[in-house]
């Protein structure tokens, strides 16, 4: 079954604008972690942000945070004020279950959202 | 400090052939992870090292992948031999070991190593 889905295959922002792209996970883990990636068509995964299930508040870094509905099960990133250099693909991520060894387990991943920020 | 390091970027071969990719990830990392993007679809585990020793390789697709991480140093990814549906970007990533709490402890990824199969 899809543990991460991302809705929207595509969309255009204009510059400046903000822009919410949509995540919505399964699991039934109670601890697990939520990440956010950004590929830009040179290909490199580039780790924007976290949230982890027991954050009370919602992750900021910068100009993206992250809002956190626990009930919904949804983890939307927004990146506010958009700039050019935002145009890429998106991916929503999620880490289930409790450390249980001095090791970290695996992201399992949505297909992504492409963005593209016009002038 | 250098990134994770992935080699080749490329590698077009011809079915039937076999291709090994390879991995450095950030010095004294001891997780590492392979995933890989087929055309189109979400980005897949493959399999977790820890130091040395395989902690998960739950998301091997078949015996004809095989992965080594001697010396808990570097990877190798060898598919032998190589068909065409394992076309695609073989990411790599690395993450420290960290403390028995949760924390994000993000995974650092390579650029990838594109793969075609004809």
């Amino acid at each position: 079954a899809q543990k991460i889905t991302q809705t929207q295959p595509g969309m255009f922002v204009q510059e400046k604008e903000a822009v919410t792209l949509d995540c919505t996970y399964d699991t039934s883990d109670q601890s697990y972690g939520l990440f956010w990636y950004k590929q830009p068509s040179s290909g490199e995964m580039i780790f924007l942000i976290y949230q982890g299930s027991y954050d009370e508040q919602n992750a900021t870094e910068g100009r993206y945070s992250l809002n956190f509905q626990k009930a919904r099960k949804s983890a939307n990133l927004v990146i506010s004020a958009s700039q050019l250099g935002d145009s890429a693909m998106y991916f929503c991520a999620m880490r289930e279950g409790i450390m249980t060894t001095d090791s970290w387990g695996k992201l399992q991943f949505g297909a992504g959202t492409q963005v593209v920020v016009t002038p | 400090e250098a990134g994770v390091t992935q080699f080749p970027s490329h590698s077009v071969i011809e079915k039937g052939q076999t291709v090994t990719l390879r991995c450095d990830p950030i010095s004294g990392h001891d997780n590492l992870y392979w995933y890989r993007r087929v055309m189109g679809k979400e980005i897949k585990f493959l399999l977790h090292f820890v130091k040395e020793s395989k902690q998960d390789e739950s998301g091997m697709p078949n015996n004809r992948f095989l992965a080594e991480r001697t010396g808990g140093t570097y990877s190798t990814l060898k598919v032998q031999p190589a068909e065409l549906e394992d076309s695609g970007v073989y990411f790599c990533a690395s993450s420290h070991i960290g403390l028995r709490k949760i924390s994000y402890n993000e995974q650092f990824f390579g650029p990838g190593t594109r793969l075609t199969v004809l």
